[in-house]
């Protein structure tokens, strides 16, 4: 079974400094990991995801994400928070071993940035 | 142009009675899903349509019955509506929902209040 787990619930930054929201998963297969961000009231926006081929994955709005598969970590950073970067971020992690596209979510970390 | 839409966005309802959401994707994918996301944030999987299949039914009372009168649009029905209910409803969709890398794009939730 797939299981994600997001270790911090709630994650406060100043404008301009860096972000980290961690994410651990397990997956008895080679799984694939995304990153969706949700804005107040507003439904959910992929910010990037990880299908095996680079470790390193660039996504929108300057966030990347690192793949370590000896740590099963999954780890979302930015080098400088924007106000605009205020939102709920949700690691996600989909396996193969249903044979369809099955998401399972972590319970979200809230990105708190203050000027 | 949205890709996936929802209508009606906010919904308000008494206990008992029984109400529809509606979902329309103009992306051109073979499988749509409907997720309840409670009060906690936390998301979860409840159907799967692929062209107008069931593929994936997860533990949900059967007072809710999806239908898929096409492979554009997934529409939720819910009967004798509870307090429990109340969530946000969101619909997504991908391309063929056998590939577990695939994106799911979703739509901007359903917010549903049982009073």
């Amino acid at each position: 079974a797939q299981s994600v787990t997001q270790l911090d619930s709630h994650v406060s930054v100043s404008e301009g400094t860096p972000v980290l929201l961690r994410c651990n998963y397990s997956s008895s297969y080679s799984p694939s990991l995304f990153w969706y961000v949700q804005h107040p009231n507003k439904g959910l926006q992929l910010l990037l995801k990880y299908t095996s081929a680079a470790t390193l994955v660039k996504g929108i709005n300057g966030f990347e994400a690192e793949f370590k598969k000896s740590e099963t970590s999954f780890h979302l950073t930015k080098p400088s928070a924007h106000m605009s970067d205020a939102a709920e971020y949700f690691c996600v992690v989909s396996d193969g071993n249903s044979g369809y596209s099955t998401l399972t979510f972590g319970k979200g970390t809230m990105l708190l940035v203050s000027p | 142009d949205t890709a996936v839409s929802q209508t009606p966005k906010y919904l308000v309802t008494q206990m008992g009675n029984d109400k529809s959401i509606k979902c329309e994707q103009n992306l051109g994918h073979d499988t749509m899903y409907w997720y309840k996301q409670d009060s906690k944030k936390f998301l979860k999987i409840m159907f799967s349509y692929n062209n107008k299949e069931l593929i994936i039914n997860e533990t949900v009372p059967n007072r809710f019955s999806p239908k898929s009168p096409d492979k554009a649009h997934l529409n939720l029905h819910i009967n004798s509506l509870e307090l429990g209910d109340s969530a946000v409803y969101f619909c997504a969709s991908s391309q063929t929902g056998s590939m577990y890398q695939e994106t799911q794009y979703f739509g901007p939730g359903t917010r549903l209040l049982v009073l």
